[in-house]
């Protein structure tokens, strides 16, 4: 979701239920999308990706959606763990020979136990 | 190896110091990242290296000064730095676009700046 300020969305769960965090982007030539994990103290971690071709891929316990017509991405956790909590940033970038990476606002995620 | 290695972890600095943050990467890997993340804010692009020339630079003031000086390495030189610059330092690196999986950014843990 988006965030106003200096608040980052939050998202808190019980351990054991899925997750859907989500994201909107803005940049209509985006092709390529990419959720990353980031735990305290620690650089983003590549969790899973999509291309503007596919609207849905899955991973170990993750789905990624693609909706390309409201620009929308969403990022479902299966049976969500301690382990999992983490701000989640979504990213886009247009392809082809664009370096430029940019970063969505992050959503907290906490799993109580 | 999937490693990207920044040093220092922590920096403290005062305004007049010069100080470097250091990056390493030994995946082969041709293009080379600096961003600048504040707190509860998302990374923000710095700087791009693509077979070590600069080819991106996001109107990032002169105080600090990106260097690479081959195809492992990536410095960002610091000089005359304001408080306001204190922040998460973090370098990535990637296949270079359109040569493989692209986009895919990884990531180090960062040099976190503080300037007092």
């Amino acid at each position: 979701g988006e965030s106003v300020g200096l608040h980052l969305p939050t998202l808190s769960v019980q351990e054991g239920d899925n997750s859907i965090i989500n994201c909107a982007y803005s940049n209509s030539a985006s092709d390529y999308f990419i959720w990353y994990k980031q735990e305290s103290g620690k650089g983003p971690q590549f969790i899973i990706d999509i291309r503007s071709n596919m609207d849905k891929r899955q991973g170990q316990r993750v789905t990624v959606l693609l909706n390309k017509t409201v620009k929308h991405l969403s990022l479902q956790i299966a049976a969500t763990q301690p382990g999992d909590s983490a701000v989640y940033f979504c990213a886009e970038t247009g392809g082809g020979s664009n370096y430029k990476l940019t970063f969505g606002k992050g959503t907290l995620l906490t799993v109580n136990p | 190896d999937t490693e990207v290695t920044q040093t220092p972890k922590h920096l403290v600095m005062g305004m007049t110091n010069k100080k470097s943050l250091k990056c390493e990467q030994h995946m082969g890997h041709r293009a080379m990242y600096w961003y600048k993340q504040k707190a509860k804010k998302p990374p923000e692009l710095m700087f791009v290296y693509s077979y070590e020339k600069l080819s991106i630079n996001e109107s990032v003031p002169s105080r600090f000064s990106p260097e690479c000086p081959n195809s492992s390495l990536l410095n960002l030189h610091l000089h005359a730095l304001q408080p306001e610059d204190s922040a998460l330092y973090l370098c990535a690196s990637s296949q270079v676009p359109g040569q493989g999986r692209d986009g895919e950014l990884f990531f180090g843990e960062g040099s976190r700046l503080t300037v007092l």
